[in-house]
């Protein structure tokens, strides 16, 4: 079955500071990769989500990007990060319409 | 949007109660998914009903699909207090071939020994 990595499991930075989130899947191939984000006690929100390598698709326009530079690798990356970056986000990896694995995600904090 | 919207956000048994989860959402769908999350982890698969099914179980869970009003039940029986936890479904969405899920806002469950 799949197993989705994610690091660092919690993250505190300051606003305006990079950021780069990495996610890595393993037991598949060719998987169709998410990035959500979860604000505290609410639903998960899509972000972005890729069918291979190099293609992304964004959800909802933000300070975020997404990149996928090999088939089960996906980054979750900002130039400068902003308040209201803050939240939990996690990575799901799925094959056509399967169930979605998800990783244990990553807790960014913005100061 | 076709956010799926759960009912109720919170709710708190008694171990040995039965809990029951209802989800409601917009559009129509091919198969709706039930997952839990602990707290601060990542969500867990539990459950997947095709849209051409009515009802579904897996061990102390039971997931009824009513296509006609749109919306969803997931019951667990015999509650313990290790089923603590938020409940979420999901409902997909088709888009260019991909498919996309999308998530409702959650039930609290808190089972207490």
């Amino acid at each position: 079955s799949q197993t989705i990595h994610q690091w660092p499991a919690t993250l505190v930075q300051p606003v305006g500071s990079p950021l780069s989130l990495e996610c890595t899947v393993e037991g598949t191939s060719n998987p169709n990769l998410y990035w959500y984000r979860q604000a505290a006690g609410r639903g998960l929100q899509l972000l972005f989500y890729s069918v291979g390598i190099g293609q992304i698709s964004s959800e909802v326009p933000q300070n975020l990007s997404a990149s996928r530079p090999q088939d089960r690798q996906f980054i979750l990356s900002s130039k400068k990060l902003l308040l209201s970056d803050s939240g939990f986000y996690l990575c799901a990896s799925s094959r056509g319409n399967q169930p979605q694995h998800f990783g244990d995600g990553t807790r960014l904090s913005i100061l | 949007s076709q956010q799926g919207e759960e009912d109720p956000q919170a709710l708190s048994i008694q171990e040995g109660e039965n809990a029951t989860m209802n989800c409601s959402y917009k559009t129509s769908i091919n198969n709706l998914q039930w997952y839990r999350q602990n707290s601060g982890r990542g969500l867990v698969h539990l459950i997947l009903i095709r849209s051409n099914e009515r009802e579904k179980h897996s061990g102390r869970l039971r997931v009824t699909l009513d296509t006609s009003k749109k919306s969803s039940s997931l019951l667990i029986t015999a509650s313990r207090a290790a089923d603590t936890a938020s409940y979420f479904c999901a409902t997909d969405a088709i888009t260019s071939g991909t498919y996309k899920y999308i998530f409702g806002t959650g039930t609290r469950l808190k089972v207490l020994a």
